[in-house]
């Protein structure tokens, strides 16, 4: 069965950092790629998705990923980060027959300090 | 907005008792997936149902269980509440396919007596 990791658990940063959030995922075969964000009081809601082809890709506010199969890792990254950005991010992947179960990471709390 | 809603917003129960959630796909949506999030956890697969038949489950008891319906909408019904039950449950839509992705609705909080 696959299990997602996110390393950080509460991150803290100041306006116009940069900003790397770590997620590993333990599966031998082709998986799907997620970033999901939780605003405070707002509903879970796709950043961006791996499905194939580029391993860059690239999301909603400036957000990015790059997936690197050799380190079965998904890291998401933002050069410049706003107080906006204050949320939980949650790494989750599915199998390669996709539409299955999202396995999702415990989520990082990220806090922006104006 | 994904279009997916859920309801009731807030619950709350007490222990032994049974709680239905409702929960409203985005149109064009034939597949629907419930999860459960616990306070500062990642949410958990419940189970998902594609065309009104159970598709998979995850590591819940036979207390949850599900329908769906001819629109797609579906019910999550869940048995002899217990504490640990006390959670955020959440819906998810999607098409079916392999690239295909789940929106989320806003969840209904569970509180459990």
């Amino acid at each position: 069965a696959q299990s997602v990791s996110q390393h950080n658990h509460h991150v803290i940063l100041s306006e116009a950092a940069s900003l790397e959030l770590g997620c590993n995922y333990s599966y031998g075969g082709t998986v799907n790629l997620f970033w999901y964000v939780q605003y405070p009081g707002q509903h879970l809601q796709l950043l961006l998705k791996y499905f194939s082809g580029d391993p860059l890709v690239k999301g909603i506010k400036g957000f990015e990923a790059e997936f690197i199969k050799s380190k079965f890792s998904f890291n998401l990254r933002k050069p410049s980060v706003q107080w906006s950005d204050t949320a939980e991010y949650f790494c989750a992947v599915t199998t390669f027959f996709g539409n299955e179960k999202l396995t999702f990471g415990t989520g990082t709390r990220l806090t922006i300090i104006p | 907005e994904t279009g997916v809603t859920q309801s009731p917003t807030h619950l709350i129960k007490t222990r032994g008792q049974q709680v239905t959630l409702r929960c409203s796909s985005q149109s064009g949506h034939n597949t629907v997936s419930w999860y459960q999030q616990a306070l500062g956890q990642g949410p958990q697969f419940i189970f998902q149902y594609y065309r009104e038949e159970e598709n998979g489950r995850g590591n819940f008891p036979p207390r949850f269980s599900g329908l769906q319906f001819p629109n797609y909408s579906s019910e999550l019904n869940v048995n002899a509440l217990e504490l640990d039950d006390s959670a955020l449950y959440l819906c998810a839509s999607s098409s079916s396919g392999r690239e295909e992705t789940q929106y989320f609705g806003p969840g209904t909080r569970l509180l459990v007596l």
